[in-house]
């Protein structure tokens, strides 16, 4: 139980183009979904919390405009980087949890590569 | 603000041996959870262990233990009959009780190589 999936996997595009990221989960209702970037050999740092039918929190330095989040049901949190450039270029992470959770665990997604050139 | 802090960036053990990944925290919280992830190079993300702060009892799973000592806000991994799999970063990780928008609060990490 307590899947979580990310789609896609790895994504290359070109500069000023958007690109969506989707995150579900897969066998339980997700009331709260994160978003993390991780660059390499370094820690997941948070970029927003999504709360299921409300917009989204984001932490400081994180552009709201520029890193779109949509929680439009328990099961689905979408991640829009829009005007893509190369500095976007990241490992993107969702997580998930639920009320009827216990010990705030969150339940990862394998991560997504973007590639912007 | 809560911080944690992992001290080691990579520790390096030999195959069947044990070795203890070392983390501390900052908090002024009573009650809280403590995890410890592993991120493969697959880089999903593998909750390991869990601990809940209320409890004096340390957690094990399977090799994996942790020695949780609250008054000095330090919570160790321990990897016993270390296995070429465990290569990995580590991460530990804070979270406050209770609250589904809480947020996890990750250290460094340790990177971890299993020599054979």
């Amino acid at each position: 139980g307590a899947v979580v999936s990310q789609h896609p996997s790895w994504v290359i595009c070109k500069s000023g183009t958007s690109v969506k990221i989707e995150c579900r989960s897969l066998d339980f209702q997700a009331t709260t979904m994160f978003w993390y970037r991780q660059f390499p050999k370094q820690s997941l740092m948070l970029m927003a919390t999504s709360n299921e039918g409300s917009k989204a929190t984001y932490e400081q330095g994180v552009e709201k405009d520029k890193f779109l989040i949509n929680h439009a049901s328990l099961t689905l949190s979408t991640l829009t980087v829009t005007s893509a450039h190369p500095e976007d270029s990241s490992f993107y992470i969702c997580s998930a949890r639920t009320l009827a959770g216990a010990s705030n665990e969150q339940f990862f997604g394998p991560g997504t590569r973007l590639t912007v050139l | 603000a809560q911080t944690v802090t992992q001290s080691q960036p990579e520790m390096s053990v030999q195959e069947a041996e044990t070795v203890t990944l070392s983390c501390t925290y900052d908090t002024s919280e009573s009650d809280y959870y403590l995890f410890w992830y592993k991120q493969p190079p697959s880089r999903q993300m593998i909750l390991v262990i869990r601990q809940e702060a209320y409890k004096q009892q340390n957690a094990t799973e399977n090799r994996f233990s942790v020695n949780f000592q609250k008054a000095a806000k330090s919570f160790s991994l321990k990897i016993s009959d270390s296995q070429l799999g465990d290569a990995a970063m580590y991460f530990c990780a804070y979270a406050p009780y209770g609250g589904a928008t809480n947020k996890l609060i990750f250290g460094t990490g340790t990177l971890l190589a299993v020599q054979p």
